[in-house]
């Protein structure tokens, strides 16, 4: 049974630095999502895609943020010039289905410090 | 637009004792109510989620939450806390069109022995 896997865990680059991380759902899941947790709160929705179609990047943080899911399995996500603000951890989850009561299944996440 | 309340960002308990963590949403729409408990430097794991069917929904590990429309409460509970149900739990909201999950700020739940 293999879960959502996310590469690498852990980050750590300094400011300027353009990041990339990669997010793997679990076979066959038609949704992907990005989330962002910062210490002491709850994750951020970011951005989602269903297949290979992104159908909402209105939450990403800035225009330094992109996401990409090439051919709808995948899913990696960069950050442009990191500021230490964008210090997090950032989770990825896959669920199977259209109706919003599917459950999300969330990776491990990739925690990144921006020096 | 849609919130998610956790009264609480920490709560203690002795093990053995009632857990009760609350949460309080706001939606304009029928929600799908989800909670998820994470341990430490792991991603979230789904204990249970309201859907519409029964109001009393019954999740992993003994936990169970009871959706209440007209308090727009959906508050996790446990009969008798184990040193292991300790861990940071998350309620969260979602609903039909997006899927997108927005969280509460979450509960640190302690169990003392």
């Amino acid at each position: 049974d293999t879960g959502v896997s996310q590469d690498p865990r852990h980050k750590i680059t300094k400011r300027g630095q353009n990041v990339t991380f990669r997010c793997d759902p679990i076979s066959e899941h038609n949704r992907l999502y990005w989330y962002r947790q910062t210490l002491g709160q709850g994750p951020e929705f970011l951005t989602y895609f269903q297949n290979e179609a992104q159908l909402e990047k209105s939450r990403l943080l800035s225009d330094r943020f992109s996401a990409e899911r090439p051919k709808g399995s995948f899913s990696t996500l960069e950050i442009q010039r990191t500021e230490q603000g964008d210090s997090a951890m950032y989770l990825c989850a896959s669920s199977m289905g259209t109706g919003g009561q599917e459950t999300q299944y969330f990776g491990p996440g990739t925690r990144l410090l921006v020096l | 637009a849609q919130s998610v309340t956790q009264l609480g960002s920490h709560v203690s308990v002795s093990e053995g004792a009632l857990v009760l963590l609350r949460c309080n949403y706001s939606s304009s729409v029928p929600p799908y109510l989800f909670w998820y408990v994470q341990y430490p430097n792991q991603g979230l794991q789904l204990l249970l989620k309201y859907t519409s069917a029964a109001t009393l929904v019954k999740g992993i590990n003994g936990f169970e939450a009871e959706f209440k429309k007209s308090e727009t409460s959906f508050h996790l509970t446990k009969p008798s806390a184990h040193m292991s149900d300790a861990a940071e739990y998350f309620c969260a909201v979602s609903y039909r069109a997006g899927n997108m999950l927005t969280f509460g700020g979450g509960t640190r739940l302690m169990v003392k022995p």
